[in-house]
């Protein structure tokens, strides 16, 4: 299994100013992934970390406001930027790990608060 | 297209009743995998289950049991005697087998919120 941890737990910030999440992972791992989960929701994709180059977004997402890198295999971060109220969520940080990249693990999350 | 269902949006039992929180699964592809994942108060999300397309055997740890029924294409999950300390959101998740690295992605249900009264 893959233990993940993530910096900071939670933060409060200002509106228009940015946070950047760190991740971490234990063990080398092949996919890395950032999730976002707003107030009572079920958890939506942001993007993929992809070592070495550009993360892949999902549709609704943009690097301009989630920037994400990933310089090796047990380390990514994202950013959150030019945040507003709307930003405020729990934002997870997601790895596979096992002989197939069978199970998906999770960071304990960063809860984000946005003023 | 993928899509999970989790129909129940809240559950309350009194403890140590049992409770199954359902989960039912729409994909096109031929090999999958279905997850149970936990999430407590605290909100990280604990993996409890990987079960396979191919592998329709029910398993059981411990107080908790999953029933995977491919025909009906439902995953739904037990908890035997319940506790206090079971009281989270469950979510059910589905996603194909790697084949090309990016392309496959973890589709989640909306979650089960389970309050076990004391």
């Amino acid at each position: 299994s893959a233990v993940i941890s993530q910096k900071p737990s939670r933060d409060i910030c200002q509106r228009g100013t940015s946070l950047t999440i760190q991740c971490q992972v234990d063990s080398q791992v092949t996919m890395m992934f950032w999730y976002r989960q707003q107030p009572g929701q079920s958890l939506t994709l942001i993007a993929t970390a992809n070592q070495g180059s550009e993360a892949t977004y999902e549709s609704g997402f943009v690097i301009d406001k989630f920037p994400i890198s990933r310089p090796n295999l047990t380390f990514s971060t994202l950013t959150v930027s030019n945040m507003s109220p709307e930003d405020s969520s729990i934002y997870l940080c997601s790895a596979t790990s096992g002989g197939a990249l069978e199970t998906q693990y999770f960071g304990p999350g960063t809860r984000l608060l946005v003023l | 297209a993928q899509k999970v269902t989790q129909a129940q949006t809240e559950i309350s039992v009194v403890e140590k009743e049992d409770v199954t929180l359902d989960c039912v699964y729409e994909t096109r592809d031929t090999t999958y995998y279905l997850f149970w994942y936990k999430q407590p108060p605290s909100g990280e999300l604990v993996f409890l289950i990987r079960r396979n397309s191919f592998d329709e055997q029910n398993e059981i740890s411990g107080r908790y049991s999953w029933n995977f029924q491919k025909s009906t294409s439902s995953f739904n999950f037990t908890i035997t005697a319940s506790q206090v300390v079971d009281s989270a959101v469950y979510f059910c998740a589905l996603r194909p087998v790697f084949r090309n690295f990016g392309n496959e992605k973890l589709t989640f249900g909306t979650g089960t919120r389970l309050t076990i009264i004391p």
